[in-house]
C-alpha cells in the first residue's frame, strides 16, 4: 500500500463550487504540505503543517484552505473554485525525526483537478 | 523571495547521449534536492546534497552541490529510455523558511530509443 494517498485522482468541476482534496498518511510523519503544480511552473506551496495544531500559509494560499484532522490527515479545499485552479495537486510528507534530515519530502500520486 | 532557476526546460536526446541539467540561484541553501516524477506519480528523492563542492553518484547519475551552495548540476552519463521524467531541484533553508523546500521549474527529459 502507499505511504502518501490522495483523493480524489482526478475531479471536474465548475466554477463557483467548494472543493475538498484529501490527503493520508501512513509513514507517521508530523510535517504535511499541499503543493499545486503547473507546466513550466514546478512546485508551488499552497499550505503546510508541521503538527495538527500548527498550519502555515505557503506562497499560494488566497482561494485555499486546509484543515488537519490528525497527523495522519490533511485536507485542502477550495471555498469557491475558478478556471486559474486548474492543477495537479500534490500532498507531501517529511519528518527530520524520521530521517529526512533535510525535510525531504514524500508525495503522493496527485490530483488531477480541472475548473470549467 | 529565493528563485531556483533550472536550465535547460527541455531536453531531447538519444540513447547513449550524455546530458547536464543546471539548478542556479542568487540565494545559499543549507541543502539541494533532486527529484525524479513519472507522468501520473508524483515526485521522488534521487539525492539530497549538503556541503559545498560535494558530488554525490547513483550508478549513472551525477550531482554536484557548487562550492557557494548557490547552484547544483545533474548529470546523466549514457542516457536510457527509462530516464525519461521531470526532473526538479529543490532548495532548503533554515531561519523563517524552516521546513519548506523551494522548488525549480524543472527539466522535462525525453530520451528516444
Amino acid at each position: 500500500d502507499a505511504d502518501v494517498t490522495q483523493t480524489p485522482r482526478n475531479r471536474i468541476t465548475k466554477t463557483g463550487k467548494r472543493i475538498m482534496l484529501e490527503c493520508s498518511q501512513t509513514k507517521g510523519h508530523d510535517r504535511m504540505y499541499w503543493y499545486r503544480q503547473d507546466p513550466g511552473l514546478g512546485l508551488r506551496l499552497i499550505y503546510y503543517s508541521f503538527d495538527v495544531k500548527d498550519i502555515n500559509k505557503g506562497e499560494i494560499s488566497d482561494g485555499y484552505s486546509v484543515s488537519r484532522q490528525a497527523q495522519a490527515k490533511f485536507s485542502l479545499s477550495l471555498e469557491s473554485a475558478i478556471p486559474n485552479q486548474t492543477a495537479l495537486y500534490f500532498c507531501a510528507t517529511s519528518d527530520p525525526a524520521s530521517g529526512s534530515l533535510y525535510n525531504e519530502q514524500f508525495f503522493g500520486p496527485g490530483t488531477r483537478l480541472t475548473v470549467l | 523571495t529565493q528563485l531556483l532557476e533550472q536550465s535547460p526546460q527541455f531536453l531531447s536526446i538519444q540513447e547513449g547521449e550524455n546530458l547536464t541539467v543546471y539548478c542556479n540561484s542568487s540565494s545559499v541553501f543549507s541543502s539541494l534536492q533532486w527529484y525524479r516524477q513519472e507522468p501520473g506519480e508524483g515526485p521522488v528523492l534521487l539525492v539530497t546534497v549538503v556541503t559545498g563542492g560535494e558530488v554525490k553518484k547513483l550508478k549513472r547519475l551525477t550531482f554536484q552541490f557548487g562550492d557557494a551552495r548557490k547552484d547544483s548540476s545533474l548529470h546523466i552519463t549514457a542516457a536510457q529510455p527509462g530516464d525519461t521524467g521531470l526532473y526538479l531541484c529543490a532548495g532548503g533553508t533554515g531561519g523563517t523558511s524552516y521546513g519548506k523546500l523551494t522548488f525549480g521549474q524543472g527539466t522535462i527529459l525525453t530520451v528516444h530509443p
